[in-house]
């Protein structure tokens, strides 16, 4: 199994609402990743998490909570989102091992529209 | 701060034409390369990777790309591409904490 999943495939959600975003990956990765991707752009790092805790935040406002439960799952919760957080969210995963350090494994994204 | 350059937004192409697209890039420390691209609605996939050794790697799908130190570059060829390389081809480095960063992306549409 090389796919990193992500549910919902679209999601639309009120700025008073909470909602979360799910990822899962069944490679044996103990890195995971959020990444944040607006229409025409390159995917900007949002959080990683390294062996299910969390080692990067790239000062991401609060209204994002990332959660890891385990080594194959990835939470992204939200909360009194703006509408410019509309975009699509990437999940993504790798290994933590000298040689495949980096080569990270994206999903499909969530496609999210803050109304 | 690690930052990657790539030069060009839109490319447009006859079918068997060759293709470069280029890639600067801005790290201080030990160089970790990618290219990926994304085909219209599916996931990023990842093309090629440099991480040390030969400077010219092979990727899938008969994609290679050069990294040439002196130049700050690793700039993606094919030789002849094909209509389904259409697509949009992001360059990335490896910077500290096992971020990656992303170029802009070029769009690539290759014509039948």
């Amino acid at each position: 199994d090389t796919e990193v999943t992500q549910t919902p495939k679209h999601l639309v959600m009120g700025m008073t609402n909470k909602k979360s975003l799910k990822c899962e990956q069944h490679m044996g990765h103990r890195a995971m990743y959020w990444y944040k991707q607006k229409a025409k752009k390159p995917p900007e790092l949002m959080f990683v998490y390294s062996y299910e805790k969390l080692s990067i935040n790239e000062s991401v406002p609060s209204r994002f909570s990332p959660e890891c439960p385990n080594s194959s799952l990835l939470n992204l919760h939200l909360h009194a989102l703006q509408p410019e957080d509309s975009a699509l969210y990437l999940c993504a995963s790798s290994q933590l091992d000298l040689i495949t350090y980096n080569e990270q494994f994206f999903g499909p994204g969530t496609r999210l529209t803050v109304l | 701060a690690q930052s990657v350059s790539q030069h060009n937004h839109h490319v447009i192409l006859s079918e068997a034409a060759s293709l470069e697209l280029g890639c600067n890039y801005s790290y201080g420390g030990t160089v970790n390369l990618f290219w990926y691209v994304q085909y219209p609605g599916q996931h990023l996939q990842l093309l090629l990777k440099y991480f040390s050794g030969d400077p010219l790697v092979k990727g899938i799908k008969g994609f290679e790309a050069e990294f040439i130190k002196s130049k700050f570059s690793f700039n993606l060829r094919k030789p002849s591409v094909q209509w389904s390389d259409t697509a949009e081809y992001f360059c990335a480095v490896r910077g500290r904490g096992n971020k990656l960063v992303f170029g802009a992306g070029t769009i690539l549409r290759v014509k039948s």
